[in-house]
């Protein structure tokens, strides 16, 4: 069965702290996503990835960074986190190719900060 | 650019209702279509898929024609049940750097009461 794990499921952090989010997939994806889910929102992609060290901005990368080291993990990283980045954080990833290929998510990291 | 209008939630039914869940698109090219489902607690999963015009996806009784003369992609079951309460996104596909990067909507709360 294929699968995506996100090392938390629940995080609380401080105003000012340095947070990791860390995701593992073992289907051998080229392609990596992190999302942010708020309620009226949807889905917002932060960063992706299609190949190790590579990473492309999405449409909210204000505030955040990531890393590729290895080809099945990708890390999100707030240097400097802040109340408005109290959301869900969905990591997902695919197959590349020159049509569609259908992503496979985690189930969530929810992050509050205080 | 890309982007993708479904209608808002929550929708409630009772069980064995019939269902649309209203999804449009604005798109520059030749889009995939596909609807993601959400069952609380989890990540998205792929409900189902269509690739061009006329196309229909089906899966667990769920079904979506792509109409590109409406650009509407509009979800239907004829008879909910309960184990359907969800989100739903619907989404488009988005080719970036050769990777088909999905654009969702803002998601529909399903809730099916007995």
């Amino acid at each position: 069965d294929v699968k995506v794990t996100q090392s938390s499921r629940y995080l609380v952090k401080r105003t000012g702290e340095k947070v990791f989010l860390e995701c593992v997939q073992d289907m051998d994806h080229e392609n990596m996503f992190w999302y942010r889910q708020d309620p009226g929102l949807g889905l917002r992609l932060i960063y992706f990835s299609y190949d190790v060290k590579m990473k492309e901005k999405g449409d909210i990368p204000e505030g955040y960074s990531v890393s590729r080291e290895k080809k099945e993990r990708f890390s999100l990283i707030l240097e400097s986190a802040s109340t408005n980045q109290t959301s869900m954080y969905l990591c997902a990833s695919s197959l590349t190719g020159l049509s569609f290929r259908e992503l496979f998510f985690g189930e969530g990291s929810r992050l509050t900060v205080l | 650019g890309n982007s993708v209008t479904q209608m808002e939630g929550p929708v409630t039914l009772s069980e064995e209702a019939f269902l649309t869940i209203n999804c449009t698109y604005t798109a520059t090219g030749y889009p995939s279509l596909f609807w993601y489902v959400q069952y609380p607690g989890e990540g998205l999963q792929l409900l189902l898929k269509a690739t061009k015009a006329d196309d229909k996806g089906s899966n667990k009784g769920f079904e979506a024609t792509y109409r590109k003369e409406t650009t509407s992609f509009h979800l239907e079951k004829g008879s909910v049940q309960v184990s359907d309460s969800a989100v739903y996104f619907c989404a488009l596909s988005d080719p970036r750097g050769g990777s088909y990067i999905p654009t969702f909507g803002r998601g529909t709360s399903l809730i099916v009461h007995p």
